[in-house]
């Protein structure tokens, strides 16, 4: 079975700052990972993924990912946040072999002026 | 290209009343999935279709909650009766089958159970 601990609940930062959620999992098998955002009264929309080959997955709206299988890790980053960001952010994982996803406690992100 | 359309937006009901919630995957989508995101947490899948048949229900408390995909299309998820701990939003998701591990979301239907 497929966990996902997201390791901070909110995340604050100034408008055109970095920013970097993290993401952790654990799994017996391969994995699958997914970065999905979530709007106000909207449902979740694909960021990115890493299926295989490069570890470093590049996204939607200057997103990025890291995938670091000896730590274990799949943090989402982004050099310069826009108040357009703020949103919630989850991290979810599936094993290979059309196994379910299991999402993270998702990150709420707020961008300040 | 259309996305996943679900209906109604939001819902309030008193506890022990039931409930339906209708589902329309993107066309040519073989899989169809029902989550529950209750507050402050990720979506948790309830059941997942493929066609119109069912694929795994495992958390998907069927005392109470049924769900069913006739002619492998459009899907129905129903909560009969309600609980106040069945607030929750109720995403639909769909994907081209079982193996494509992208997965389209719909907006959501909210509901409040008083």
């Amino acid at each position: 079975a497929q966990s996902v601990t997201q390791l901070d609940s909110q995340v604050p930062v100034f408008e055109e700052a970095p920013v970097e959620l993290r993401c952790n999992y654990s799994s017996s098998v391969s994995v699958y990972l997914f970065w999905y955002v979530q709007y106000p009264n909207q449902g979740l929309q694909l960021l990115l993924k890493y299926l295989s080959g490069s570890t470093l997955v590049k996204g939607i709206n200057g997103f990025e990912a890291e995938f670091n299988k000896s730590q274990t890790s799949f943090h989402l980053r982004k050099p310069s946040v826009h108040i357009s960001d703020t949103a919630e952010y989850f991290c979810a994982v599936t094993g290979q072999g059309a196994q379910k996803l299991v999402f993270g406690q998702g990150t709420r992100l707020t961008i300040n002026p | 290209e259309a996305g996943v359309a679900q209906s109604p937006r939001y819902k309030i009901i008193e506890k022990r009343q039931s409930v339906a919630f209708w589902c329309n995957p993107i066309s040519g989508h073989a899989t169809l999935y029902w989550y529950q995101q209750i507050l402050g947490q990720g979506p948790k899948l309830l059941i997942q279709f493929q066609n119109n048949g069912v694929v795994d229900d495992s958390q998907l408390p069927k005392d109470r909650f049924s769900a069913e995909r006739l002619k492998g299309v459009d899907s129905t998820l129903k909560i009969q009766p309600a609980k106040l701990e069945d607030s929750a939003v109720y995403l639909c998701a769909s994907s081209l089958n079982r193996l494509n591990n992208e997965q389209f979301f719909g907006p959501g239907t909210r509901l409040t159970v008083l």
